[in-house]
């Protein structure tokens, strides 16, 4: 088991310029997170899906979309890169239902100059 | 609305207890979480704690739940130098099974 693995793990934006970070995981979890996080901020979520096929947002969705096409693949886009969106980026999966715990990827640091 | 909150910074020395404490606003919390994040990587949840529980003992971890003051914290006894991290509290509401809200998290520094 490979567990949440993120690609790339470390990328340099132009403002303006778009990317796609992926999320993957093996464990057949049914929900699927993106948080990013940032000093003093914590995590902030920023959209998650309940399930193939379904997304929602979370609470700093603006600037971001999200696709979640196969179950184990949850993917972030940046349309127009801006400097805010500098953070590192946490993907997470989880077990549907409520003492289950999040598991989280070891995270995209991303730059935007 | 929901906002958890720690405070930013803790240090303590090798051997003592370290005590980190959380606040939430919203009643309805079913879990609430503690989770390590150590440099470069990503969270792992150390324990949690089902909100109709006061206390939960887990080796060296002691979490304690108010749900009076909506004041959680975690004790580390005997803390060592691999306890150097940040510690995140979180939760999970009721009827939102979904989302888990995270606090901003204490980074914990243990002086040898």
């Amino acid at each position: 088991n490979a567990g949440v693995t993120q690609t790339p793990k470390f990328r340099v934006l132009k403002t303006g310029q778009s990317m796609t970070l992926l999320c993957a995981q093996d464990m057949n979890h049914e929900y699927m997170y993106w948080y990013r996080q940032d000093p003093g901020m914590g995590l902030r979520l920023i959209h998650y899906s309940v399930g193939e096929g379904t997304t929602a947002k979370g609470e700093v969705p603006d600037g971001y979309n999200v696709s979640r096409l196969k179950k184990q693949n949850f993917l972030l886009g940046l349309e127009s890169a801006a400097p805010s969106q500098t953070s590192v980026y946490f993907c997470a999966s989880k077990i549907a239902g409520g003492s289950y715990e999040q598991y989280f990827g070891p995270g995209t640091r991303l730059t935007v100059t | 609305g929901e906002d958890v909150e720690q405070s930013l910074f803790l240090s303590v020395r090798e051997g003592d207890s370290s005590v980190i404490n959380c606040t939430y606003t919203d009643s309805s919390s079913t879990y609430l979480y503690w989770y390590k994040q150590e440099p470069g990587a990503g969270l792992q949840l150390l324990t949690y704690i089902f909100s109709n529980m006061d206390m939960k003992q887990d080796q060296r971890l002691t979490v304690l739940l108010n749900k009076k003051d909506k004041h959680l914290s975690l004790r580390i006894a005997d803390t060592q130098t691999g306890d150097s991290a940040i510690y995140f509290c979180a939760e999970i509401l009721s009827g939102g099974y979904q989302k888990v809200t995270f606090g901003t998290g204490t980074k914990l520094q243990v002086i040898p």
